[in-house]
This record gives C-alpha cells, sequence and structure tokens, in this order.
C-alpha cells in the first residue's frame, strides 16, 4: 500500500466550478501536510500547508482530519490557471523528507 | 535572489555509464533532497542529506550514490546507467530540522538511458 494515495484524475471541470480533491495516508506519525502544484513538465511548488483547524488562502480551502487520515483540497470558482496536477504531501515527525503522493491532473475547460 | 539550479537539464546516456546530476542552491538550506519523478509513480525519495557529510538512503536508493562536501551542492551519480533509470530527476532543499517548512524545488533533470 502507497503511503500517500490520492485518485490520479484527471478532473474536467467547467470555469467557475468547485472541485475538491481527496488524499489519504497511512502513516498515523505523520505530522506535517500540505498541497503541491506541479505544472507540465515543471517542477513542484507549494501551493499552501493544511493544518488541523483547516485553512484558507482565497479560492483555496485544505482540511485535514487526522482520525480517518486523510486530506483534502477545495477549490472554488475554478480557473483557466488552475489546471495542473496536485500533489499532496506529508511527513513525520523526525523526518525532513516529504512524501508524495502521485498526484491528481486537473483540467479546467473553458 | 536565492535558488536551486539543476545541470544538465537534460541528458542522454549509455548503459553501463556513470552518470552525475549536479544541484547547486543559494538558500544555505541544510537539508537537500532528491527525487525521481515517474509516471504513475509520483516523486519518490533517492537519497537525502541533513548537512555536510550527512547522506541518507531514500525508499529508491538503488544505484545511486550522493555525497555532501559543503552547505550548497549535493551532486547525484549513477554508479552503471540502466533504462529503468530513465526518469525525471528533482532536487530539492529545506530549511533545518524544520518539518513543516516549504521544500524548494529545481527544475528538472530529464535523463535518457539508451
Amino acid at each position: 500500500r502507497k503511503e500517500v494515495e490520492q485518485d490520479p484524475g484527471p478532473f474536467n471541470v467547467p470555469e467557475g466550478a468547485t472541485v475538491a480533491f481527496n488524499c489519504t495516508y497511512s502513516n498515523s506519525a505523520s505530522q506535517s501536510f500540505f498541497w503541491y502544484r506541479q505544472d507540465c513538465r515543471k517542477e513542484p511548488k507549494l501551493l499552501m500547508s493544511v493544518y488541523s483547524s483547516g485553512n484558507e488562502d482565497g479560492r483555496f480551502t485544505a482540511q485535514l482530519n487526522r482520525a480517518s487520515q486523510y486530506i483534502s483540497l477545495l477549490i472554488r470558482d475554478s480557473k483557466l490557471s488552475d489546471s495542473a496536477t496536485y500533489l499532496c504531501v506529508v511527513n513525520w515527525a523526525g523526518r525532513r523528507a516529504l512524501t508524495f503522493g502521485s498526484g491528481t491532473r486537473l483540467q479546467v475547460q473553458p | 535572489d536565492a535558488e536551486i539550479t539543476q545541470s544538465p537539464r537534460h541528458k542522454i546516456t549509455e548503459t553501463g555509464r556513470q552518470v552525475t546530476l549536479a544541484c547547486h542552491q543559494t538558500w544555505n538550506h541544510n537539508n537537500m533532497f532528491w527525487y525521481r519523478q515517474d509516471l504513475g509513480h509520483g516523486l519518490r525519495l533517492i537519497h537525502y542529506s541533513y548537512g555536510v557529510h550527512d547522506t541518507n538512503k531514500g525508499e529508491v536508493s538503488d544505484g545511486y550514490s550522493v555525497s555532501r562536501s559543503n552547505t550548497e551542492d549535493l551532486p547525484l551519480t549513477l554508479e552503471s546507467a540502466a533504462s529503468s533509470q530513465t526518469s525525471v530527476y528533482f532536487c530539492a532543499s529545506s530549511d533545518v530540522g524544520l518539518e513543516n517548512t516549504e521544500a524548494f524545488f529545481g527544475q528538472g533533470t530529464r535523463l535518457t538511458v539508451v
């Protein structure tokens, strides 16, 4: 079983739609959680950290459910520029290397 | 501005050859990492380093080695390149001791082993 699992998609949505991605992790000692964004053939970049209480950054909302060991990302009012692969990322106490999910591809269509 | 750079960006090599991929960061980060990215697998950790002269194996370290002689550089060496090592390689760095800090990635090296 992979340590971090995501639905690969693709999620094809029209502009303006709301879309949600989920991610599950297997290591209960996981401590830090992130969503990274990766554009085609580019390097991953941090989109947002995920905090226990949930957090929002503009149109993006991240939630963490430690009991069920899953993380979610909600994107409201999708833009064409949101088209990318979204990587769920975790690490656990004492380890600074990040563990990545395989990513969920989002395609926003006009 | 601080940055992390990889070289070369693209390389084609033959099976059995030794190849070294360079990674250089000017963030003064103690933590450096090498990942490979393949379709369907996401990014997988090859090796990592928490500081000068420190190196550790990741999940897919067989056939790879690293050395850390200074803070800025973590070169990745493929001892004897194999076709299974055809991949996109990303180097990353992050601040010392802080699990919740952002990792910064280089632009990647696309390696083809023929």
